[in-house]
């Protein structure tokens, strides 16, 4: 079957760096999102990772190790405003299918 | 602004009542998804339609009945819910169903409370 592992919660310092964690187990591997939901919105999409290695997009990075199944966002230069669920979401299986994470709600404190 | 409008954005209904969900995209995207948000719960994946033809119904009770009469509208028809059907739906859009890179741009959601 497909699963998905990320923490439920952090905290973290305003200007700091965190790391959100996410492991998965999947057959047939297609790709790898990330997304950022704010409480009452809508999720919008942050990175893709199909290929192991670091996608540096300003302040958010994404991480992927097929092998491992494991994948992180990396946060730096925190700001209020990054306070959100952050999901992530594997695409796999013999259909593809894009199977999402819990999410991980992240406070950033002042 | 996400090029995705879901209308209404509240909606509140009695389990006799018939309702519509509506979606339009204006990305000019070939796929189109309703999703189920609960708190405490994964996404969970409703229906796609792929070039206005449905792909994917995951078990889905017959009390939800979706509708796409071309690529940028995507209905979801409510009768006879259950107050546990009380949730965020969420419709998404993106390039086309197959290819794996593209993402997915997603509506701000109807909340449906189910009295």
């Amino acid at each position: 079957g497909q699963n998905i592992d990320q923490p439920t919660e952090m905290t973290a310092t305003e200007g700091a760096i965190v790391q959100i964690n996410c492991t998965y187990q999947t057959s047939g591997f297609n790709g790898l999102f990330w997304y950022q939901q704010h409480a009452g919105e809508a999720p919008t999409f942050l990175s893709y990772n199909v290929l192991d290695g670091l996608e540096e997009k300003g302040r958010f990075s994404s991480f992927l190790s097929r092998s491992k199944g494991y994948s992180y966002l990396l946060l730096k230069e925190l700001q209020m405003k990054d306070s959100a669920s952050y999901l992530c979401a594997v695409r796999g299986g013999n259909n593809r299918k894009l199977i999402w994470g819990l999410g991980t709600s992240l406070a950033v404190n002042p | 602004e996400t090029g995705v409008t879901q209308t209404p954005r509240h909606l509140v209904m009695g389990m006799t009542n018939k309702k519509s969900l509506k979606c339009e995209q204006h990305l000019g995207h070939n796929a189109m998804y309703w999703y189920k948000q609960s708190a405490k719960k994964p996404l969970e994946l409703m229906f796609v339609y792929n070039f206005k033809e449905q792909t994917e119904n995951n078990s889905v009770p017959s009390r939800f009945s979706p509708e796409c009469p071309n690529s940028s509208h995507l209905f979801l028809h409510l009768h006879t819910l259950q107050p546990e059907d009380s949730a965020l739906y969420l419709c998404a859009s993106s390039q086309d169903q197959a290819s794996g890179r593209y993402e997915q741009y997603f509506g701000p959601g109807t909340r449906l409370t189910v009295t």
